[in-house]
């Protein structure tokens, strides 16, 4: 089955410090989305992509957050300076037109900001 | 604002007690609803979408229902292998909103022997 790769899986960083997420979406699908998850909140849409150009990144803090997608293969999430609050799954999920959207999820990055 | 409302969030069954989760949303014209499933520790596991009121599907023990309000997703004689969060989403028509899903709070569901 085709899937939706993220890495790392988990990272403890020390506040201050930049992270960097990894999403290698599937190939052939030309929506990526970045969704934050935490028990008070659920899950949250941080920015998504279409053929590779931002469409809307308004749920993110932009002080400290940016993605980008620097080819179909590859989107990154990145925080810097990073703060205990960003503690939280972030999931990558990937679809496309031709399956109707129904995007597929990515096992998430578990970050941890002490 | 658009907006999806979980119910109850969190429900606890007997194996084979069947029962609904309920989904109610409020959205600038429906594209879509889905239903995703969430183990811990994994991500969303997409099940279902659902165009227009009246359609269902249907996928092992699992019914998903939409009218023009909510979404119903029926589950008949679960097993404990059915325990997981299930997950509501409704995306919307057009705009820059095209594309995005917005989820609701999930309802946690546990299926006992």
């Amino acid at each position: 089955d085709a899937r939706v790769t993220q890495t790392p899986r988990d990272k403890v960083t020390e506040m201050g410090q930049e992270v960097t997420m990894r999403c290698q979406p599937i190939l052939g699908h030309n929506t990526v989305f970045w969704y934050r998850q935490t028990m008070m909140q659920g899950l949250e849409l941080l920015a998504y992509f279409r053929n590779r150009a931002p469409l809307d990144d308004s749920g993110m803090p932009k002080d400290r957050f940016s993605a980008e997608m620097p080819d179909a293969t590859l989107a990154t999430l990145k925080i810097q300076p990073s703060e205990p609050r960003d503690s939280a799954v972030y999931f990558c999920a990937s679809g496309s037109e031709s399956n109707n959207y129904g995007y597929t999820f990515g096992s998430g990055t578990r970050l941890t900001v002490v | 604002e658009d907006q999806v409302t979980q119910s109850p969030e969190a429900l606890r069954l007997q194996e084979g007690e069947s029962s609904s989760l309920n989904c109610s949303y409020t959205v600038s014209g429906l594209r879509g609803l889905f239903w995703y499933r969430q183990d811990p520790g994994k991500g969303p596991e997409f099940l279902f979408t659902l165009y227009s009121a009246g359609e269902e599907k249907e996928k092992e023990r699992l019914k998903a229902t939409l009218t023009k309000k909510e979404s119903f997703l029926h589950i008949t004689a679960p097993k404990p292998e059915d325990s997981a969060t299930y997950l509501c989403a409704v995306q919307a028509r057009g705009g820059s909103t095209l594309g995005r899903l917005y989820f609701g709070r999930g309802t946690q569901l546990t299926v006992w022997p």
